[in-house]
């Protein structure tokens, strides 16, 4: 069982379509997030969420929503994609908030055309 | 803010030559983290360190942190064609942290 699974792995979408990338993990943890991956490689946070709750929201255009149903689910919603939004996603766990240890899941290559 | 400073950018060596990549904050760290990733792969935890002049190895790689807790670097000795990919370190601030250096990538020629 894959213990970070995130949803689709390739995404390709035109300019102004509205888009949602899932995000699961198995490893009973309370943490989540979400990172953005340029074409640099250069890895940025964007969100954080503890049991249910952000705790951390960089500054990232509002068109990016996460979402949260449970602690073993954080989606990404993105309205309005443009072009600059193309990278790698990638959905993130650790046990707890503070210096854990990361378990990343395969990520998911956004193209914008 | 706190940043961590990564260098070099891109390290391209000889297969069985010696690698170091080598992370700076501004700030005393809590613990610092080193991840791998593969080309075409995502970032996977390779080991932390919290104390201050730790040293650590595993099999072909040295990790270490300074004694004041504000740099670290990661050797591996007589590279191999499978060390290939990206090493990031990930510093700890005393209220958490999740910024990442900006890699080091590693390519080993046969």
């Amino acid at each position: 069982d894959t213990a970070v699974s995130q949803t689709p792995k390739y995404l390709v979408t035109q300019m102004g379509n509205d888009k949602s990338i899932k995000c699961e993990q198995n490893l009973g943890h309370d943490t989540m997030y979400w990172y953005k991956q340029d074409s640099k490689k250069f890895l940025k946070i964007m969100f954080s969420y503890n049991n249910k709750e952000l705790i951390i929201n960089e500054t990232v255009p509002n068109r990016f929503s996460p979402k949260s149903p449970d602690k073993a689910h954080l989606n990404l919603h993105i309205n309005s994609l443009e072009l600059g939004d193309s990278a790698v996603y990638f959905c993130a766990s650790s046990p707890g908030a503070t210096n854990e240890k990361l378990f990343f899941g395969s990520g998911t290559q956004l193209s914008v055309l | 803010g706190q940043q961590v400073m990564q260098i070099p950018q891109y390290q391209h060596v000889q297969e069985g030559e010696d690698f170091t990549t080598y992370c700076n904050s501004s700030t005393t760290l809590s613990n610092i983290q080193w991840y791998k990733q593969r080309p075409g792969g995502h970032p996977v935890f390779l080991i932390q360190l919290v104390k201050s002049g730790e040293v650590k190895k595993q099999k072909r790689l040295t990790f270490q942190f300074g004694e004041a807790k504000k740099n670290s670097s990661l050797h591996i000795t007589a590279t191999q064609t499978t060390d290939v990919g990206t090493y990031f370190c990930k510093g700890g601030g005393s209220q958490g942290n999740l910024i990442f250096g900006k890699g080091t990538k590693l390519s080993v020629k046969p």
